[in-house]
């Protein structure tokens, strides 16, 4: 079985600044790993993937999570945050093994403040 | 093209009734989630579908919960009779079907419904 913990139910920081959101998992399998983001009113969009390959993976809006095997963990970092993305932020695990069950984190409230 | 699409957007019932939550997954997409979010706690996975059958069904909560995928083309899920506790947020989510292992597909989410049961 896999579990995920997200270390900060909410993060503020000002526009501009840099900001991590901790995600740490615990599995007996290899994982596949995602973050997911849900806007204010809207559903949850795919942010990015860690499926296989190199282990630093960025989005197109400047996000970049890096899988750290050893200490089994899955942070999400922007060096300039904007007010745009103040949304809740989950980190998601899938065992490797033919499941298609995610679990999810609590989620990360990032509040981005002018 | 047209994402995961549900019905409806917010729905609030009494305990004792009966409430259909709908979803239409992407067009083509073999796999169905269901997942909840029970306020202030994680999202957790309900089911599973592939095309029409049930796959997985390990996360459903008791027998008031029903869900169906008749056609493998949009699935329901029903509550009946609702309770308190099962007020939350109820996501559906698509995946295709053509990558082995399952796990690498990627699951498109909807918007989710919200159940509010006084």
């Amino acid at each position: 079985a896999q579990s995920v913990t997200q270390l900060d139910s909410q993060v503020p920081v000002f526009e501009e600044a840099p900001v991590e959101l901790r995600c740490n998992y615990s599995s007996s399998v290899s994982v596949y790993l995602f973050w997911y983001v849900q806007y204010p009113n809207q559903g949850l969009q795919l942010l990015l993937k860690y499926l296989s390959g190199s282990t630093l993976v960025k989005s197109i809006n400047g996000f970049e999570a890096e899988f750290n095997k050893s200490q089994t963990s899955f942070h999400l970092r922007k060096p300039s945050v904007h007010i745009s993305d103040t949304a809740e932020y989950f980190c998601a695990v899938i065992g490797s093994s033919n499941t298609g069950k995610l679990i999810f984190g609590q989620g990360t409230t990032l509040q981005v403040k002018p | 093209e047209a994402g995961v699409t549900q019905f409806p957007s917010h729905s609030v019932i009494e305990k004792g009734q009966t409430v259909t939550l709908r979803c239409d997954p992407i067009s083509g997409h073999d796999n169905l989630y269901w997942y909840r979010r029970v306020m202030g706690k994680e999202i957790k996975f309900l089911l599973h579908f592939v095309k029409e059958s049930k796959q997985d069904e390990s996360g459903m909560p008791n027998n008031r919960f029903l869900a169906e995928r008749t056609g493998g083309t949009y699935s329901t899920l029903k509550v009946q009779p609702a309770e308190l506790e099962d007020s939350g947020v109820y996501f559906c989510a698509s995946s295709q079907g053509g990558v082995q292992p399952i796990a690498k597909n990627i699951q498109y989410f909807g918007a989710g419904t919200r159940l509010s049961v006084l």
